[in-house]
C-alpha cells in the first residue's frame, strides 16, 4: 500500500522567512513519482513539481526548491523569502508507475500562513 | 488556454435524491480522473479514464457512485440516494498523452442536507 505523511498540520511564518514542508512516503514500487501542489484559499489544486524516483537530483524554481532523498523516502519542499501570496494548503502526493498511476495518493496536507 | 472546468460550481441537495457532476477537460488531455476532498477523509481518489481501456473504479466508496466518459471527452459523476456523508468538494482533474501530471478543475461543492 502507499502511503504520503506530511506531519506539519500547519506553519505559520512571518514574511520573507524560509519555510519547509516535510514530506515523507512509503511505497513498495521500485518506480514512482511523486507530487507537489499548491491549494490556496480560491480551492483550486495546482500542480507544483512532478519528480520521478530514478531522479534524485533536487530542483529549484524561482523561490521554490525540492530536496528528494530516497535513502529517507522524503520529498521535502522549501519555500525561500515568503511572501503573503504562498499562504496555501500544500499537498505532497505519490502514484505509481504503471496501473496505479492514475491514484493520486495525497498527503493531508501542510497549512501555510505567511504574515506580513 | 482553457483549464479543466466543472459544473454546478455548488449544489445543494436533499437527502435520498440523486445528484450529476459534470467534468470537462482540457482539450487534447486523454486521461480524467474524480477525486472527493471532504474535511474528514482528505483528498481521495475516484475514478480514473484513460483513454478507451475500461475504467479503473477502485476508489468508488458504493455502489451509489457511477461516473460516464463520452466521446472521451466530458465526464459525469453520478451519485444517487445521496447520503449526508456524500457532502464533499468533488475535483475532476485531467492529464495529457505523456501523463506529467493531473491538472485540476475548481471544484464542485456537494451539500447534502
Amino acid at each position: 500500500a502507499q502511503k504520503v505523511t506530511q506531519a506539519q498540520t500547519e506553519i505559520s511564518v512571518v514574511e520573507k522567512e524560509d519555510v519547509t514542508l516535510d514530506c515523507v512516503y512509503e511505497t513498495r514500487d521500485t518506480t514512482y513519482y511523486l507530487f507537489w501542489y499548491k491549494q490556496p484559499p480560491s480551492g483550486e489544486l495546482v500542480f507544483l513539481i512532478r519528480r520521478n524516483s530514478f531522479d534524485e537530483q533536487n530542483e529549484i524554481s524561482g523561490r521554490y526548491s525540492w530536496n528528494f532523498q530516497k535513502s529517507t523516502s522524503s520529498f521535502n519542499f522549501t519555500i525561500t523569502a515568503s511572501q503573503v501570496v504562498d499562504s496555501a494548503v500544500y499537498f505532497c502526493a505519490l502514484s505509481g508507475a504503471t496501473d496505479s498511476w492514475g491514484k493520486l495518493q495525497f498527503g493531508a496536507g501542510t497549512q501555510v500562513v505567511v504574515t506580513p | 488556454g482553457a483549464g479543466v472546468s466543472q459544473s454546478p460550481s455548488n449544489k445543494v441537495t436533499e437527502k435520498g435524491k440523486d445528484v450529476e457532476l459534470r467534468c470537462d477537460p482540457i482539450s487534447g488531455h486523454t486521461a480524467l480522473y474524480w477525486y472527493r476532498q471532504s474535511l474528514g477523509q482528505g483528498l481521495e481518489f475516484l475514478i480514473y479514464f484513460q483513454g478507451n481501456s475500461a475504467p479503473d473504479k477502485s476508489g468508488l466508496p458504493s455502489d451509489r457512485f457511477s461516473a460516464e466518459r463520452t466521446g472521451g471527452s466530458v465526464s459525469t459523476l453520478t451519485i444517487q440516494r445521496t447520503q449526508q456523508e456524500d457532502s464533499a468538494v468533488y475535483l475532476c482533474a485531467s492529464s495529457p498523452p505523456d501523463r506529467v501530471a493531473q491538472y485540476f478543475g475548481p471544484g464542485t461543492r456537494l451539500l447534502v442536507l
